[in-house]
């Protein structure tokens, strides 16, 4: 069945670092793919998304590309600020969640 | 942008009495609703999907009949928990697409926290 796999935390990074988070997924067709993110004592909120392969989403300095070859949709930032420290889930459509992965930005 | 509260933020009840968890869409209208459950530090599940006007789906081993789901109009849904038990504490979730747009992008609450003594 369809299922996503998303790096464990907490990945801790200092300020300006480049940021990695990876997420494969398994499914059955072509599902748009989603990077959710929660900011502490906040709701979540759709950070990007992906509706087919080679698609890039992008927001806030986030970037993620959908990758059919190899499953993949790494959630990727160039410079990471202390204002990004939150959990990030990558999503397949509204029923698969990864189990969200805890980012610390340290000044 | 797209609201969606929830109401209560937080609940504590006793062993066998029910509970109501409202959730509403503030500046949209919102033909379904996902009712999502989340453990400490793991993934949200999705509980049932709720339907304006006719009945909920729910998941594989979610039981219809300890968690209700009521969608009532185009903005509200409410999950009743009857007869929580502790091992019914959890943080819930709900969301909504906008109803007739980007169908793909959810809004979420900000989640009700359950917990049962």
């Amino acid at each position: 069945g369809n299922s996503v796999t998303q790096m464990e935390g907490p990945v801790t990074l200092s300020e300006e670092a480049f940021l990695t988070i990876n997420c494969t997924y398994t499914a059955t067709g072509y599902p748009s793919l989603f990077w959710y993110v929660q900011y502490p004592g906040e709701g979540l909120q759709l950070l990007l998304k992906a509706t087919k392969a080679d698609d890039k989403g992008s927001n806030k300095g986030f970037e993620a590309t959908y990758r059919k070859e190899t499953t993949s949709f790494h959630l990727e930032k160039g410079s990471v600020q202390v204002s990004d420290s939150a959990v990030y889930f990558c999503a397949l459509s509204q029923e698969i969640w990864g189990a969200g992965t805890k980012l610390i930005i340290k000044p | 942008g797209a609201v969606v509260s929830q109401h209560p933020s937080w609940v504590i009840c006793k062993s066998g009495t029910s509970v109501k968890i409202e959730c509403r869409s503030l500046d949209f209208q919102a033909t379904t609703m996902f009712w999502y459950r989340q453990f400490p530090k793991q993934s949200l599940m999705l509980m049932a999907t709720s339907n304006e006007g006719s009945k909920a789906t729910y998941e594989q081993g979610v039981e219809k009949d300890k968690f209700l789901i009521n969608h009532a109009s185009l903005t509200l849904s409410t999950l009743t928990v009857t007869s929580a038990h502790p091992e019914d504490s959890s943080f819930y979730i709900c969301s909504a697409p906008r109803a007739g747009r980007d169908t793909d992008t959810q809004y979420f609450g900000p989640g009700t926290r359950l917990t049962v003594l």
